[in-house]
C-alpha cells in the first residue's frame, strides 16, 4: 500500500511569486486535505477535496487554491506569495469525506519565502 | 468554537522517565479525541484515539483516557525511550466547520536524553 507522497520536499521562492505543491493520496483514499504548519505551531486546515470538488475551507485567502484530479491526487497553489506563507505544507488523505479524524499525512513540502 | 489546549513545551526527560503531556478540549458534544505524533523530518501520524467517554486509547506504550468530567485527554507513557523524541499533537474533529477538519493543539516537543 503506497502512502501519501508530496513534492517538492523543499523549495525557496521570493515574495510575489507563485508556487504549486503536489500530493498523491494513499491508495484507496478519495479525500485530500491540505494543512499549513508554521514553525512551532500546530497544523492549520486550508481546505479539503473530495472527488475533485472543494469540500470545505479554513480561514485562508483566495490566493490559496487547489485542485483534485480523477486519480485523487491534488495540488495546492499559492499566488502572490508573502513572507508569512513560509511554512511546512502538509497533505493528508482519508478513505472518504466522513470526518472520522483519522488522516494519513505526507512528509510535507517546506516552503521558504524570501 | 471548539479548541484544544496543550501544555507548553519543550519537555526534556531522561530515558525511562515517566511522561505526561496534558491536553484539554472545548467542544460541543462528545467528539472523538486523537493524539498525533510528528517525528523529526516527518509528517504527522496517528498515535492513538478514543471515541467516547472513559475510553482508553493505547499504542506503542502510550496511553490516554477520555475524561468527560474534566474535558481532558492527557497522554502518558511509563518509560520513555530516546526514539520517542518527537512533537505530540492533541486533536479533535471540527464538526461545526467543514468536514474533515481536525483542530490541533500547538504541539508539545519531547526530547528524551540517554
Amino acid at each position: 500500500e503506497t502512502g501519501v507522497t508530496q513534492s517538492p520536499t523543499h523549495l525557496i521562492k521570493t515574495r510575489g511569486q507563485q508556487v504549486t505543491l503536489r500530493c498523491s493520496s494513499q491508495s484507496g483514499h478519495n479525500t485530500v486535505s491540505w494543512y499549513q504548519q508554521a514553525l512551532g505551531q500546530g497544523p492549520q486546515f486550508i481546505f479539503q477535496y473530495y472527488r475533485e470538488e472543494e469540500n470545505g475551507r479554513g480561514n485562508f485567502p483566495p490566493r490559496f487554491s487547489g485542485l483534485q484530479f480523477p486519480n485523487y491526487s491534488s495540488e495546492l497553489n499559492v499566488n502572490a506569495l508573502e513572507l508569512d506563507d513560509s511554512a511546512l505544507y502538509l497533505c493528508a488523505s482519508s478513505r472518504d469525506r466522513a470526518n472520522t479524524g483519522e488522516l494519513f499525512f505526507g512528509e510535507g513540502s517546506r516552503l521558504t519565502v524570501l | 468554537g471548539d479548541s484544544v489546549t496543550q501544555m507548553e513545551g519543550p519537555v526534556t526527560l531522561s530515558e525511562e522517565a515517566f511522561l505526561t503531556i496534558n491536553c484539554t478540549y472545548t467542544a460541543t458534544g462528545y467528539p472523538s479525541l486523537f493524539w498525533y505524533v510528528q517525528y523529526p523530518g516527518e509528517g504527522l501520524q496517528l498515535l492513538l484515539k478514543a471515541t467516547k467517554a472513559d475510553d482508553k486509547g493505547s499504542n506503542k506504550g502510550f496511553e490516554a483516557t477520555y475524561r468527560k468530567e474534566t474535558t481532558s485527554f492527557h497522554l502518558e507513557k511509563g518509560s520513555v525511550q530516546v526514539s520517542d523524541s518527537a512533537v505530540y499533537f492533541c486533536a479533535l474533529p471540527n464538526y461545526g466547520g467543514s468536514q474533515g477538519n481536525l483542530i490541533f493543539g500547538k504541539g508539545t516537543k519531547l526530547s528524551v536524553k540517554p
